[in-house]
């Protein structure tokens, strides 16, 4: 399974662009990139998923540049309620779910 | 529409208990996934659950086992607690060979003393 690679944590205001960097320089073929955001005492949430160029959903866009060895979760203004830890994967089974440690976001006011 | 629901929501258990955990997966999911969650770190895959078999494992001990029930809910069982042991267990509910579309519920703090 590919390993990924993202920041321990980031700072961001309230009504700012956030831009979450994930590496997976040994991503295979098949593989398919998906965030994940988790608060505290729950589970994770599925935000959304891709696997080239780019995704958009009502929540957030995702970026893959054309070699796939990164991608960059984008949440437009950002408010207190974002402040959480997001989660990069990279899988191709469906069978099984590869967290690292993820990136702790804190919305300051 | 209800998620997924697990019982109970914590849990206090003394080294070498035994420990139950229930989960029910969201509507119309027929699988079921079990992960760990340490303190601080990521979920860590236990096992899955599909047509009430295991069908994949992580890396874990043989203390920890589950069942899948015809209505495709399941429980975790884990013996002979450790104080290792100590963490949040989430379950995850999805649908049969998609790798997207997880469903998780808050978990279940288990505090093994």
């Amino acid at each position: 399974l590919a390993k990924t690679t993202q920041p321990i944590s980031m700072d961001s205001y309230e009504g700012q662009e956030v831009n979450i960097t994930c590496s997976h320089n040994n991503i295979a073929t098949n593989d398919y990139i998906t965030w994940y955001q988790q608060f505290p005492s729950q589970g994770p949430r599925f935000i959304i998923q891709g696997y080239k160029t780019k995704v958009t959903n009502e929540v957030a866009s995702l970026f893959i540049p054309a070699d796939r060895k990164s991608s960059t979760l984008s949440l437009p203004r950002v408010s207190l309620s974002d402040t959480a830890v997001y989660y990069c994967l990279v899988d191709r089974s469906a069978r099984q779910l590869t967290f690292g440690s993820g990136t702790q976001l804190t919305v300051l006011p | 529409d209800a998620g997924v629901t697990q019982s109970p929501t914590h849990l206090i258990k003394t080294r070498g208990q035994q420990v139950t955990l229930r989960c029910s997966p969201k509507s119309g999911h027929d699988t079921v996934s079990w992960y760990q969650q340490a303190l601080g770190q990521g979920p860590q895959f236990i096992f899955q659950y599909y047509e009430e078999e295991e069908r994949q494992r992580g890396n874990f001990p043989d203390r920890f086992s589950g069942h899948q029930y015809p209505n495709y809910s399941s429980e975790l069982n884990v013996n002979a607690l450790l104080l290792g042991d100590s963490a949040l267990y989430l379950c995850a509910s999805s649908l049969n060979r998609r790798n997207y579309g997880y469903t998780f519920g808050s978990g279940t703090r288990l505090t093994v003393v």
